[in-house]
């Protein structure tokens, strides 16, 4: 099984609502990642778990909250966001990080959540 | 911050055309990767390079990692309808370990 796996896979939102966006991968990696994308743009790193800790937040807004439940789980809650966030967010996987002197750091995509505030 | 300059930007091409785009940048980096996104998918990866020289292929792709290790490139031969998509480029360095993705080339074939 080499698949991340995303839900939803479409949200809106208005900006009071809260809600949380839902990651799950069965590789056995230890690294797990919250990416932001804009329509044709690269995608933008916004947090990193290595290990189920938190090891990068890319001085992130705090209306976005991630948590790690267990080395399978990422989740990403969303409370009080604007329109300006509305994206395509990628979570991805890898065996390991640098940081912790891993072999192999490929990151593998799930196929993101379109997301739309409103 | 480190960043990387990919080009081109877009590319119109008939079927049955080669391909080439590339990646530079302005520091070194250890491991190059290459990946496609096609609408409303994640990027998926399609060759990953780690030493500086490397010639690697996947099918019909083909990726080089520059003998500087500030450049790779990506070529496609033969190209098909399928082909269609955004492909970024990413490297990364020693320097925390992040990748750091292009800008992307966006890839339309008319068959």
């Amino acid at each position: 099984d080499t698949e991340v796996t995303q839900t939803p896979k479409h949200l809106v939102m208005g900006m009071t609502n809260k809600k949380s966006l839902k990651c799950e991968q069965h590789m056995g990696h230890r690294a797990m990642y919250w990416y932001k994308q804009k329509a044709k743009k690269p995608p933008e790193l916004m947090f990193v778990y290595s290990y189920e800790k938190l090891s990068i937040n890319e001085s992130v807004p705090s209306r976005f909250s991630p948590e790690c439940p267990n080395s399978s789980l990422l989740n990403l809650h969303l409370h009080a966001l604007q329109p300006e966030d509305s994206a395509l967010y990628l979570c991805a996987s890898s065996q390991d990080t640098p940081l912790t002197g891993g072999p192999t750091y490929e990151q593998y995509f799930g196929p993101g959540t379109r997301l739309t505030v409103t | 911050g480190q960043q990387l300059n990919q080009s081109p930007q877009s590319m119109f091409i008939q079927e049955g055309e080669d391909v080439s785009m590339n990646c530079t940048s302005s520091s070194i980096f250890n491991t190059w990767l290459w990946y496609k996104q096609e609408p409303g998918e994640g990027p998926v990866l399609l060759i990953a390079l780690y030493k500086a020289g490397e010639l690697t292929s996947n099918g019909r792709l083909t990726a080089q990692f520059g003998i500087t290790r500030k450049d790779s490139f990506l070529n496609i031969s033969a190209s098909i309808p399928s082909d269609v998509g955004i492909y970024f480029c990413a490297g990364r360095s020693n320097q925390g370990g992040k990748l750091i993705f292009g800008q992307g080339t966006e890839l339309s074939v008319k068959p």
